[in-house]
């Protein structure tokens, strides 16, 4: 059984900084791994998919990376803004199902 | 128009009363899924469906049941509500392994009172 982790639960930085968000699972055997970002009582938004033969995947200031072997996958967002603040999730894919850690919660003060 | 669409977006119902929520995507994806999430326990799986006649249950199917009319469409409904089950639902999709990942729809928040 997929488990999914994400350390951690909450997190405060300024404005600025570069930060990294873990994820870590249990079943290397995934297909793929999606981070998400959730703004409060709002839908997922995705904001990266990493299929199983890639390794990371960017977008603007975000990227993310997957090592099966190790069951870790980091999302790493560079000159963190206000506007970043949200709950970010990941999810890694497995049979028949995508499994979620329960978040972390990113909060950038001005 | 989204891609995958929610219908109610709110909901408040009674204890015991019956119903319905509504979920239908333009992606074209086989795979349909729905989701409810509980603050501090995360995305919790209820039912999913791989085609039109593949319906399974999920981690928590008790007290729900799901119909999936067309390729597009998938319902989940609540048969006899409790307050226990108010929480955010949200329908999601993909393709088979997941490949291009999932597409969520914008979730309904229900309330049982």
């Amino acid at each position: 059984k997929q488990e999914v982790t994400q350390i951690p639960a909450a997190l405060s930085v300024p404005e600025g900084e570069n930060l990294v968000l873990n994820c870590s699972f249990t079943d290397s055997a995934i297909y793929n791994l999606q981070w998400f970002r959730q703004d409060p009582g709002k839908g997922l938004t995705s904001l990266l998919l990493i299929q199983s033969s890639q390794r990371e995947q960017t977008s603007g200031r975000l990227n993310a990376s997957l090592d099966k072997s190790s069951g870790r996958s980091t999302l790493y967002i560079a000159a963190s803004q206000p506007g970043d603040s949200a709950t970010y999730l990941c999810g890694g894919g497995s049979n028949y199902k995508l499994t979620f850690g329960k978040g972390t919660l990113l909060t950038v003060n001005p | 128009d989204a891609d995958v669409t929610q219908t109610p977006r709110n909901r408040i119902t009674k204890t015991g009363k019956r119903i319905m929520l509504e979920c239908s995507q333009t992606k074209g994806h086989d795979r349909m899924y729905w989701y409810r999430q509980d603050p501090g326990l995360g995305l919790r799986l209820i039912y999913y469906s791989f085609d039109v006649k593949d319906i399974n249950k999920g981690e928590i199917s008790d007290g729900y049941s799901v119909s999936r009319q067309a390729q597009a469409k998938f319902s989940l409904s609540l048969e006899s509500a409790i307050p226990n089950q108010t929480a955010l639902y949200f329908c999601a999709t993909s393709e088979d392994r997941f490949v291009g990942g999932y597409t969520f729809g914008s979730g309904t928040r229900l309330t049982v009172v």
